[in-house]
C-alpha cells in the first residue's frame, strides 16, 4: 500500500520569495516519488522524479526536491518563486515493483501575488 | 519528446449519449495507458489501466460498463462514456507510459466533459 499526504492545501509567496510545498509519503516498497504541476484547465507537466538515485532531484523551472527516507519526505521548493509558478502541484509516490500505478496527492495550489 | 494529446478538449453532450475521449501517444508507444478522473478542485482519481491489446483493469468502484475503454494499438486508447449523466461531468485525463521499468507518465492535457 502507499499514500501521499501534502500538508498544505494552499501556499501563498511573494513573488521572488522561496517556494516550499511540503510532501509525506508512505509505502511498502522502495518508491519513486513525482511532482507534477497543473496550471488551470490543463493537463499535468512532469516538473522532476526521484528514482532511487541521487536524493536531491533537479527539475524543470528551477524546481527541486529532496529525497528523505528518514523522514519519508519529498518536499518540493525553488528559490525564487515567478508569477508564473501559480498553479496547482502534485506530489505522487509510485510502487518501484514495476508496475506504474501513480497515487496522488490532494494537491496543493501555489499563489504568487507580486 | 513524449506528448499526449487528447480529442477533444471540450465536448458538451445531453444526458443519455454517448462520448468518446481519445488519448494518443504522438512521439512513443505506450505499453500503458491510464485514465483518470479531476473533480473540481480535487486531486486526480484512477479509473483504469490499460495495456495494448489487452481488457483494462478498473479501479474499485468503476463501472466498466459505464466506462468502456479501448487500447487498439500501442499509441492509441479511448474512453467511451456510455449514457452519459449529468454526475459524469468532469475533467477527465489521459496519460501513456512507454512500459518497462520505466514508471515515468506522459500526462494528455485532459478533457472536459459536460453533461446536461
Amino acid at each position: 500500500a502507499q499514500s501521499v499526504t501534502q500538508l498544505d492545501s494552499h501556499v501563498s509567496v511573494s513573488e521572488g520569495t522561496p517556494v516550499l510545498l511540503r510532501c509525506n509519503y508512505s509505502s511498502s516498497y522502495s518508491p519513486s516519488l513525482f511532482w507534477y504541476v497543473q496550471h488551470p484547465n490543463k493537463g499535468l507537466q512532469l516538473l522532476l522524479k526521484y528514482t532511487s538515485a541521487a536524493t536531491l532531484v533537479k527539475g524543470i523551472n528551477g524546481f527541486e526536491a529532496e529525497f528523505k527516507k528518514s523522514e519519508t519526505s519529498f518536499h518540493l521548493t525553488k528559490p525564487s518563486a515567478h508569477m508564473s509558478d501559480a498553479a496547482e502541484y502534485f506530489c505522487v509516490v509510485s510502487a518501484n515493483s514495476g508496475y506504474s500505478t501513480l497515487t496522488f496527492g490532494k494537491g496543493t495550489m501555489l499563489l504568487v501575488s507580486p | 519528446g513524449a506528448v499526449v494529446s487528447q480529442h477533444p478538449s471540450w465536448v458538451i453532450c445531453k444526458s443519455g449519449t454517448s462520448v468518446k475521449i481519445e488519448c494518443r501517444s504522438l512521439d512513443f508507444q505506450a505499453t500503458t495507458m491510464f485514465w483518470y478522473r479531476q473533480f473540481p478542485k480535487q486531486s486526480l482519481m484512477l479509473m483504469a489501466t490499460s495495456n495494448e491489446g489487452s481488457k483494462a483493469t478498473y479501479e474499485q468502484g468503476v463501472e466498466k460498463d459505464k466506462f468502456l475503454i479501448n487500447h487498439a494499438s500501442l499509441t492509441l486508447s479511448t474512453l467511451t462514456v456510455t449514457s452519459a449523466h449529468p454526475e459524469d461531468s468532469s475533467f477527465y485525463i489521459c496519460s501513456a507510459s512507454p512500459g518497462g521499468k520505466q514508471e515515468t507518465q506522459y500526462f494528455g492535457p485532459g478533457t472536459r466533459l459536460l453533461v446536461l
